[in-house]
């Protein structure tokens, strides 16, 4: 299909990890991103992975890549009140110019 | 470096007015590009520009809507005749050039339109 699909929502204690996930449509994105928007705010680019790359690590993130079936995740290890968010996943369309984007993972970290 | 401004932040609109939402760039950033986030939605391109040129305007409606990216100033987004459907968070990005994109946008805090 045309769209890219995430779960709409994710409720985890704090400390667990978390794990979201996206299956993106374009076999041939060179990059795939994940971006943040807390509430009221705009997105904030959180990491991205190269296409040739099955895996990426930052710090307590963990992007995973599984290219055959075109579904990416992202993994919080340790997760903190201060990760609630929404994330949303975007691969590129056309020249990379036209981002397209999940709808969004809402995130929720129980005390 | 100031980042990606949008402003205002909050517009208030009755409907049938009009809209103008105003985005700067980051310095040295010579393409914009306009998304649209319907509330519990993902966010929708509009338009991509550069200087004077309007590159993509795929995912603009056809009536009503228009942007701009003059030489000078800002970009600009604007909405004739809003209705209450126009009611959304319109964010704005800049990028240096399309390969460097592959980096990802910087977005702005957006503009959060509200029609009455």
């Amino acid at each position: 299909g045309e769209d890219v699909e995430q779960s709409l929502f994710l409720s985890v204690r704090e400390g667990d990890s978390s794990v979201i996930n996206c299956t993106y449509t374009d076999s041939s994105s060179t990059y795939l991103y994940w971006y943040k928007q807390e509430p009221g705010a705009g997105l904030q680019l959180l990491t991205y992975i190269f296409s040739n790359m099955d895996m990426k690590q930052d710090q307590r993130l963990t992007v995973l890549l599984n290219k055959k079936d075109k579904h990416l995740s992202l993994r919080i290890a340790d997760t903190q009140t201060g990760d609630s968010a929404i994330y949303f996943c975007a691969e590129p369309r056309g020249y990379g110019q036209n981002f397209v984007f999940g709808p969004g993972t809402r995130l929720s970290v129980l005390p | 470096n100031a980042g990606v401004m949008q402003n205002p932040r909050h517009l208030v609109r009755r409907r049938g007015q009009e809209a103008r939402l105003r985005c700067s760039p980051m310095k040295g950033h010579s393409h914009v590009y306009w998304y649209r986030q319907l509330p519990e939605e993902g966010l929708k391109f509009m338009v991509y520009l550069q200087k004077e040129n309007i590159i993509d305007e795929s995912g603009m409606p056809k009536e009503r809507f228009s942007a701009e990216f003059p030489k000078e100033g800002p970009s600009i987004l604007r909405i004739q005749q809003v209705v209450r459907g126009d009611s959304a968070a319109y964010f704005c990005a800049s990028s240096p050039g399309v390969g460097s994109s592959n980096y990802g946008y910087t977005f702005g805090s957006g503009t959060r339109l509200t029609v009455v």
